[in-house]
C-alpha cells in the first residue's frame, strides 16, 4: 500500500540554523500539506500545496517558513532561521482528487536547541 | 470561530466493548470531516470521512455519525481490540475552504483492557 514518507526521522539543530525537512508524497496524488504538532497538542495547520503553488498558510507559516517541490517526487519545508518554539512534530500529507482523504506521512521530530 | 472538540480526553473500555468517541464542532458551515487515529510516534492514520449530505457512514468495524443540528459528531468502534488503542482525532473542513486546510480537534486517548 503507497505511503507517504518523511525524512530524517529525528533533526536536531541549534537555534538560528536553517533545516530541510523532506517528503515523499504518494506518486499520484496532487494535493500536498505540512502540519506540525507541538508534544501533548493537538496538530495544527501550516500549508497547503498544489500546481506549484500555495493554496493557503496558516498565521504560523511566516516568512521564515518556505515550501517546495523540487523535482516530481519530493516535497520539502524549509524553516530559515529556527526558533526554540519550532520545535515539533512536523508531518506532511497529501490527496490525490481534491483535498479530501488526506494520508499522512509518520512525521520529522524537530528539536531546537 | 474555528473549534472543534472532543468530550473525553481518555475513554477506557474492555477489550470486545463497543467503544463510543465524541467529537463536537463549532462551524456550522463545516461540510467535510475525518477521523484520524494516532498511535505514538506515529503520524496520523485516516480512519473514515463523511460529508455533511450524510449521517452515517460505515467501515470496517467504525461507524462514524453525524448530527448537524447539534454538530456532533462521534466515532463508534465495534468489537473494540488492543490494537485499537491511539489517540483518536476528528477533524474538519469547512465549506468555504477548498485549500485542505484541515482542523484538528484535541484527541481522546482510547485505552482498551484485556
Amino acid at each position: 500500500e503507497p505511503e507517504v514518507t518523511q525524512t530524517p526521522s529525528h533533526q536536531v539543530t541549534q537555534m538560528g540554523q536553517e533545516v530541510i525537512l523532506r517528503c515523499v508524497p504518494i506518486s499520484n496524488h496532487l494535493y500536498f500539506y505540512w502540519y506540525r504538532q507541538i508534544l501533548g497538542q493537538k496538530v495544527e495547520f501550516l500549508v497547503s500545496f498544489y500546481n506549484n503553488e500555495i493554496s493557503e498558510k496558516s498565521e504560523i507559516f511566516d516568512d521564515q517558513f518556505s515550501v517546495e517541490r523540487p523535482d516530481g517526487s519530493n516535497f520539502t519545508l524549509k524553516i530559515r532561521s529556527t526558533k526554540l518554539e519550532d520545535s515539533a512534530m512536523y508531518f506532511c500529507a497529501s490527496s490525490r482528487q481534491g483535498v479530501y482523504e488526506q494520508y499522512f506521512g509518520p512525521g520529522t521530530r524537530l528539536t531546537v536547541t | 470561530g474555528e473549534s472543534v472538540g472532543l468530550h473525553l480526553p481518555t475513554l477506557s473500555v474492555q477489550e470486545g466493548d463497543n467503544s463510543i468517541i465524541n467529537c463536537a464542532y463549532s462551524n456550522s458551515a463545516s461540510d467535510y470531516f475525518i477521523w484520524y487515529k494516532q498511535e505514538s510516534g506515529k503520524g496520523p492514520q485516516f480512519i473514515i470521512d463523511i460529508r455533511s449530505n450524510m449521517d452515517k457512514r460505515q467501515g470496517q468495524r467504525v461507524t462514524v455519525l453525524l448530527n448537524k443540528t447539534v454538530k456532533h459528531l462521534s466515532l463508534q468502534i465495534a468489537a473494540t481490540q488492543p490494537g485499537d488503542s491511539a489517540v483518536y482525532f476528528c477533524a474538519e473542513i469547512t465549506g468555504s475552504s477548498n485549500t485542505g486546510k484541515l482542523i484538528f480537534g484535541q484527541g481522546t486517548t482510547l485505552q482498551v483492557k484485556p
